[in-house]
């Protein structure tokens, strides 16, 4: 079974422009979340979608983040215009309530560079 | 709000040797989880912990939750080489769907 897929692996912009992630969760998982990890530290939640509904986007800076998740598989993450503050690694994980007790797995992740 | 905080954050052992990191968190869970990272890599689950009194083991590794002192450890009983990377111990909270996370304690483990 596959597992989260993340995509691009790697990513490298100038300031104030604009960037985008892509991830595809484990089949069948209906749950998604976008995590952000600085360096040293433990990933920190954006935002969590049950389906197509974002049911926790109270991390996100909604100023220059946005996300979608059509038809409640696949989702992106996009920011723009990207800062300096930016760069750090952005984190796909997903789940299955109904799958007992919620265990999330994660993806490769995306490590963003802004220079 | 949640806090979840682990100690030691960095922590070096010699290869045999025995060593526990803890976890604490600030508000009732019953459930918590322990993931491994190891650098560039993702997150991989190692235990979901589901009741008080809990233990899991894996190989070198074993973690109990205590929920009443909110509490739970993770024992390394004569460490190898191959289990130096970062630890983070995760706990749910808004009803079971999100997790927060400790800020991972950094194990290396020298010959």
């Amino acid at each position: 079974e596959a597992g989260v897929v993340q995509s691009p692996r790697y990513k490298i912009i100038e300031k104030k422009q604009p960037v985008a992630f892509w991830c595809n969760p484990i089949s069948g998982h209906n749950t998604l979340y976008w995590y952000l990890q600085n360096l040293g530290q433990g990933p920190e939640l954006l935002i969590r979608y049950e389906n197509e509904e974002a049911v926790d986007d109270s991390q996100l800076p909604k100023d220059r983040f946005s996300a979608e998740r059509l038809k409640g598989v696949d989702s992106t993450l996009k920011i723009q215009p990207a800062e300096l503050g930016d760069s750090a690694v952005y984190l796909c994980a997903s789940s299955n309530a109904a799958w007992g007790y919620n265990e999330q797995f994660f993806g490769p992740g995306t490590r963003l560079t802004v220079l | 709000e949640l806090k979840v905080e682990q100690n030691p954050l960095f922590l070096s052992m010699q290869e045999g040797k025995n060593y526990t990191i803890y976890c604490n968190y600030s508000t009732t869970s019953d459930r918590l989880y322990w993931y491994r990272q190891d650098p560039g890599k993702s997150l991989e689950s190692l235990f979901v912990l589901l009741s008080n009194g809990a233990v899991k083991q894996e190989g070198r590794l074993m973690a109990s939750l205590d929920t009443k002192a909110r509490l739970s450890t993770l024992h390394i009983t004569a460490a190898v080489h191959d289990l130096s990377a970062t630890y983070f111990c995760a706990v749910p909270y808004y009803n079971n769907n999100d997790m927060r996370f400790g800020a991972g304690t950094r194990l290396t483990v020298k010959p």
